[in-house]
């Protein structure tokens, strides 16, 4: 199985801030990365998908990139309603999931 | 816009099934997409239990295959999710979602709030 290894595995920010987290990957995954953002008690929300592409409603300030192990998401200005966990999920053979980065204020 | 929610048993019992059921609204499962289950252990990761096809054909977490059944009830306007012989390690927050995207390509667009399921005697 592809192992995904996501660090920090939180980080503090504070609003406006630019933050970046990774996620590698145990093996080559080419560009089939997804991001996920997840606030306490419900369910994640689909941020990017093929590790850099946007999903629809999502702002513009997510932003990803990436390919073959090593994978990243930006948020260019942190904003109140993005303190969260971000998980990423890759689709190369059985699905698969990282612990998490959680995102806390500073 | 699809919704999905979750419904079963909040509890179960050690070596008993677990059954929950996902209700579709807003989109036709007939017309496409997979439909799968993700659980959440309390405070951990999320894993992915398995998705069905609108056709009927299935996939399944090989660590969770030999106990995992998902299917569709007959008016196809929900599907559901069975885990037999669980254990305390089953206990999670389960989450129904809708599964988008090419086999490589499989990312999970819409989900449930999530129902938690505790496995206790």
């Amino acid at each position: 199985d592809i192992q995904l290894t996501q660090s920090p595995s939180s980080l503090s920010a504070s609003v406006g801030d630019r933050v970046t987290f990774t996620c590698r990957a145990s093996q080559s995954i080419a560009r089939y990365l997804n991001w996920y953002q997840q606030k306490p008690g419900k369910a994640p929300k689909l941020l990017i998908y093929g590790a850099s592409s946007l999903h629809s409603g999502v702002p513009s300030r997510f932003s990803g990139s990436g390919s073959g192990t090593d994978f990243t998401l930006t948020i260019s200005s942190l904003q109140p309603e993005d303190f969260a966990s971000y998980f990423c999920q890759q689709s190369h053979g059985t699905l698969g999931f990282g612990q998490g980065t959680k995102v806390e204020l500073k | 816009q699809v919704q999905l929610q979750e419904s079963g048993p909040g509890l179960v019992k050690p070596s008993e099934t677990l059954s929950l059921t996902c209700a579709v609204s807003g989109f036709s499962i007939s017309s496409g997409y997979y439909w799968g289950w993700i659980r959440q252990p309390p405070g951990k990761g999320l894993e992915w239990i398995g998705h069905i096809y609108h056709s009927g054909g299935t996939d399944y977490n090989p660590s969770l295959k030999s106990r995992v059944t998902i299917s569709f009830d007959t008016s196809k306007k929900q599907f559901s999710l069975k885990l037999s012989s669980v254990t305390a390690a089953d206990t999670a927050v389960y989450y129904c979602a809708r599964v988008t995207g090419a086999p490589e390509t499989r990312r999970f667009d819409s989900w449930g709030q999530g129902t938690l399921v505790t496995v206790s005697s």
